[in-house]
């Protein structure tokens, strides 16, 4: 049953504090998004690569995240210092560029405090 | 830029009443329309699509129809259940890469 795998799925960090939270999108699929979700904001937009380029990420504080994909199985985002305002559920999703439907990952609730 | 609206909820139905979510889209082109369905604790789950006007998605009992003319993609189902508790998401794909935008989603509880 292929599925987007993310980890962790909670965590807990202090203030400063660099986090990291990887994805592992489905095998095949070429196209990764990073949304983050909150009750004030609903579902943003972070980061978005096709075939490990990034191609959007107008969403995402610069000065403190980074997204990546190191290779075709993995794709990361970072948040260097954490800051309380982050806390909130990252969630990955994958897809195909013939097929424009995505598919989520679980999501890592993130708490900074 | 492309955006989607939907209603505001929460929305509390009975159960075995009628559904309807209403979204409306601002894009440029000829967007896919999606709606998305998130379970308690859990990811988004595509719960259907439609790629073009008067196409009709459906799924699970759940329908909806790409309307051009109004720029409407409205969610409806004839006789919703307890289980049908959840938040639903309308969604497009905007611009040349297929960018896929959401709208703040509505909360859904049905009660036996």
């Amino acid at each position: 049953d292929a599925r987007v795998t993310q980890t962790p799925r909670d965590k807990v960090t202090e203030m400063g504090q660099e986090v990291t939270m990887r994805c592992q999108p489905i095998l095949g699929h070429n196209t990764v998004f990073w949304y983050r979700q909150t009750m004030k904001q609903g579902l943003e937009l972070l980061a978005y690569f096709r075939n490990r380029a990034p191609l959007d990420d107008s969403g995402m504080p610069k000065d403190r995240f980074s997204a990546e994909m190191p290779d075709a199985t993995l794709a990361t985002l970072k948040i260097q210092p954490s800051e309380p305002r982050d806390s909130a559920v990252y969630f990955c999703a994958s897809g195909l560029q013939l097929n424009t439907e995505a598919f989520f990952g679980q999501g890592t609730r993130l708490t900074v405090v | 830029g492309d955006s989607v609206t939907q209603m505001e909820g929460p929305v509390t139905l009975s159960e075995e009443a009628f559904l309807t979510i209403n979204c409306t889209y601002t894009a440029t082109g000829y967007p896919s329309l999606f709606w998305y369905v998130q379970y308690p604790g859990e990811g988004l789950q595509l719960l259907l699509k439609a790629t073009k006007a008067d196409d009709k998605g459906s799924n699970k009992g759940f329908e909806a129809t790409y309307r051009k003319e109004t720029t409407s993609f409205h969610l409806e189902k004839g006789s919703v259940q307890v289980s049908d508790s959840a938040v639903y998401f309308c969604a497009l794909t905007s611009g040349g890469y297929n960018k896929l935008i959401f709208g703040a989603g509505t909360r859904l509880a049905v009660h036996p």
